[in-house]
């Protein structure tokens, strides 16, 4: 049990569908992480929110949407995505997002864009 | 850039021996450090972490070291077991002006010979 929790575990869709992603976590953090984990890449960050406020959009394309109704859960809505964007999606917590604690991961979802 | 490197993309151990990984980071401003591990199928956890004021911390069978002179962070997993075959990541973290991020290695990984 990792505290941070992934919903789907894996999808599989078209390039014109649209879906979410769906992040939950129950350790009283303040700070949320959506990572992109690609073959052979280092994880890159995607999006930050901090008391629900975005303050990182790391220059991730607008067919990727974030959304973050609390500070217990956090979405990664996508739509008319690209094979490229095939990939493990990441999703993180921390206690806030400007101290020195660790990063807590869910356990991914695996996306595949046909 | 800043960028956080592996030396080595891959590492065999034997069962009992101990392992030790190695990271190079390039940011001399980065004051915290952590090794991640990343089963198959599993998200990235928290092993260890040790703040730039520190140059060793050790936990249960694992050890980090820092030497902020050649900006080298290294993981020395003592008696290694078959559960620790994984892909190990390093991360230093950043700070802008919005917040702390955190900046991974590739990885290396870990396999443990029987």
């Amino acid at each position: 049990e990792t505290g941070v929790t992934q919903t789907p575990r894996h999808l599989v869709m078209g390039m014109t569908n649209k879906k979410s992603l769906k992040c939950e976590q129950h350790l009283g953090h303040n700070a949320m992480y959506w990572y992109k984990q690609s073959a052979k890449k280092p994880l890159e960050l995607m999006f930050v929110y901090s008391l629900e406020e975005r303050v990182e959009n790391n220059s991730v394309p607008s067919r990727f949407s974030p959304e973050c109704p609390n500070s217990s859960h956090l979405f990664l809505h996508l739509h008319t995505l690209q094979p490229e964007d095939s990939a493990l999606y990441l999703c993180a917590s921390a206690y806030d997002s400007n101290s020195n604690q660790p990063q807590h991961f869910g356990d991914g979802t695996r996306l595949s864009i046909l | 850039g800043e960028s956080v490197g592996l030396h080595l993309p891959t590492l065999s151990v034997q069962e009992g021996d101990n392992s030790i990984i190695n990271c190079a980071y390039s940011n001399s401003a980065s004051d915290y450090f952590i090794w991640y591990k990343q089963e198959s199928g599993k998200g990235p956890q928290f092993i260890i972490d040790i703040r730039s004021n520190m140059d060793k911390r050790q936990g249960q069978r694992v050890t980090v070291l820092l030497n902020k002179t050649v900006k080298h962070l290294s993981l020395q997993i003592a008696a290694t077991q078959p559960g620790d075959s994984a892909v190990y990541f390093c991360a230093e973290t950043l700070r802008d002006n919005y917040g702390q991020n955190f900046v991974f290695g590739p990885g290396t990984r870990l396999s443990v010979l029987p």
